[in-house]
């Protein structure tokens, strides 16, 4: 049972455009959503949160966006660069637990 | 100020031995996670601990699996009798002793087990 689903398995993007990952969640008692960036052979590293009572959190060229309604999470990076190429996982906590729960991952690639 | 420091890096280890992956957390942390992921999959947790404490194993399989955080000394989680399907990469991660929904864990490199 897939709670939190990333159904692009990759995404390529051209430098300086705007990237866009998504993810789609099924637990309505998820109240934090967090975004992970891994390269290979390293654990993931962390980019960006965000609460259930919010709808965006922005930091530097990093977005996240809440729809709420949709169960729907995103990530908007802008400008691209080709350092950001990389794995990306979304991840959501449930209520009164720390443990985390991933989707499967988007790999981006952006290229020159 | 060090990360999150997981040894071995690799691990291989043959069928039936016994597999052990160390987990040191970041300097004033005392939550420790461990989740695996298997090739193309995402990251399952396994198992939260504090100091001398299991907060949730759900994700632990029922056998052959155990984990600890002592007093002193890293987390250590431990594979008796491995069989081919354990390998996988292995990741630690640590969070300080906050409470609020800031969920934020810090992650080590992981260590790579394969099981001949």
């Amino acid at each position: 049972d897939q709670q939190v689903k990333q159904n692009s398995p990759s995404l390529s993007v051209q430098e300086g455009r705007i990237s866009i990952l998504n993810c789609d969640y099924t637990n309505s008692m998820f109240d934090y959503f967090l975004w992970y960036k891994k390269y290979p052979a390293e654990g993931p590293t962390f980019l960006i949160s965000i609460s259930s009572i919010k709808d965006k959190n922005e930091d530097g060229r990093f977005t996240v966006f809440l729809n709420k309604s949709a169960k729907h999470l995103s990530l908007h990076i802008v400008p691209s660069q080709p350092g950001d190429s990389a794995v990306y996982f979304c991840a959501a906590s449930l209520f009164g637990t720390d443990k985390l729960i991933f989707g499967t991952g988007t790999r981006l690639q952006v290229f020159p | 100020n060090a990360g999150v420091m997981q040894n071995p890096r690799h691990l291989v280890r043959r069928r039936g031995q016994e597999a052990r992956l160390r987990c040191s957390p970041m300097k004033g942390h005392s939550h420790v996670y461990w989740y695996r992921q298997l090739p193309e999959e995402g990251l399952k947790f396994m198992v939260y601990l504090q100091k001398e404490n299991i907060i949730d194993e759900s994700g632990m399989p029922k056998e052959r699996f155990s984990a600890e955080f002592p007093k002193e000394g890293p987390s250590i989680l431990r594979i008796q009798q491995v069989v081919r399907g354990d390998s996988a990469a292995y990741f630690c991660a640590s969070s300080p002793a906050v409470g609020g929904g800031d969920n934020e864990q810090f992650f080590g490199p992981g260590t790579r087990l394969t099981v001949l």
